[in-house]
């Protein structure tokens, strides 16, 4: 069974930075093919793609964010590490990880996702 | 610009059938995946590639593409498929993914 569960604080203060771990099990990032994706929701909003990285440690970035995101893997601790850097209140919402695999057709497809976790900016 | 446009809401008579699309330049070169969200949960993949669905995702359910518009057909809207639906694809890089402004389908 593929679970992935996230982590992180719940508050933030502006111009802080927030890490969150993306912990799984069922599934390794030695795989080929395989992508560990974050993905964030502010309240009432949109979905925002935000980072993924694969198996080969290539990594990839929203435009708009990509000077203030990090991510990174561990893979003997199957995990996945997002920072980012200088929050606001815009970076207010729901973070979620997502196991990510590369269909023939070469989309990377979010085929399960964890609950996510809340993580609020306010002075 | 890259940008994924998606209607903000429609509605279905339950039994009906349904369709959301979804515009953008980048999907005259690149798939779309549709990723359905209730309240408070987290999204689930429903539609992929050509016509594909993961396992469990009843056949109700169904993906096409045409030029700069991809579409999510519901034939039969079931009352439990009342939710935000995403479409989800590369930009015109094809080195970034983005998702759709969601479309939110109400069954009547």
């Amino acid at each position: 069974q593929v679970t992935l569960r996230e982590s992180g604080p719940a508050l933030g203060k502006p111009t802080q930075a927030l890490t969150l771990t993306c912990t799984f099990s069922g599934f390794s990032l030695d795989t080929s093919g395989m992508s560990v994706s974050w993905i964030r929701q502010p309240p009432g909003k949109a979905l925002e793609w935000l980072a993924r990285i694969d198996w080969d440690d290539d990594k990839y970035y929203n435009t708009a964010l990509k000077t203030r995101l990090t991510i990174s893997k561990d893979t003997s601790k199957n995990q996945v590490v997002l920072t980012l850097t200088d929050v606001h209140p815009v970076d207010t919402g729901n973070y979620y990880c997502a196991r990510t695999q590369r269909s023939l057709y070469g989309e990377y497809l979010m085929d399960v996702w964890g609950k996510g976790t809340t993580f609020t900016v306010s002075s | 610009s890259s940008e994924l446009t998606q209607d903000p809401a429609v509605s279905v008579a339950l039994g009906q059938t349904v369709t959301i699309t979804c515009q953008g330049d980048s999907l005259r070169n690149y798939y779309t995946s549709w990723y359905q969200q209730h309240p408070g949960q987290a999204p689930v993949l429903v539609t992929y590639g050509k016509n594909d669905r993961p396992s469990g995702i009843p056949d109700r359910f169904s993906g096409s593409s045409s030029g700069n518009t991809a579409s999510l057909t519901i034939t039969g809207a079931q009352a439990e498929d009342g939710a935000v639906y995403y479409c989800y694809s590369r930009d015109n890089s094809g080195n970034h993914w983005m998702f759709g402004g969601g479309t939110t389908l109400t069954v009547l």
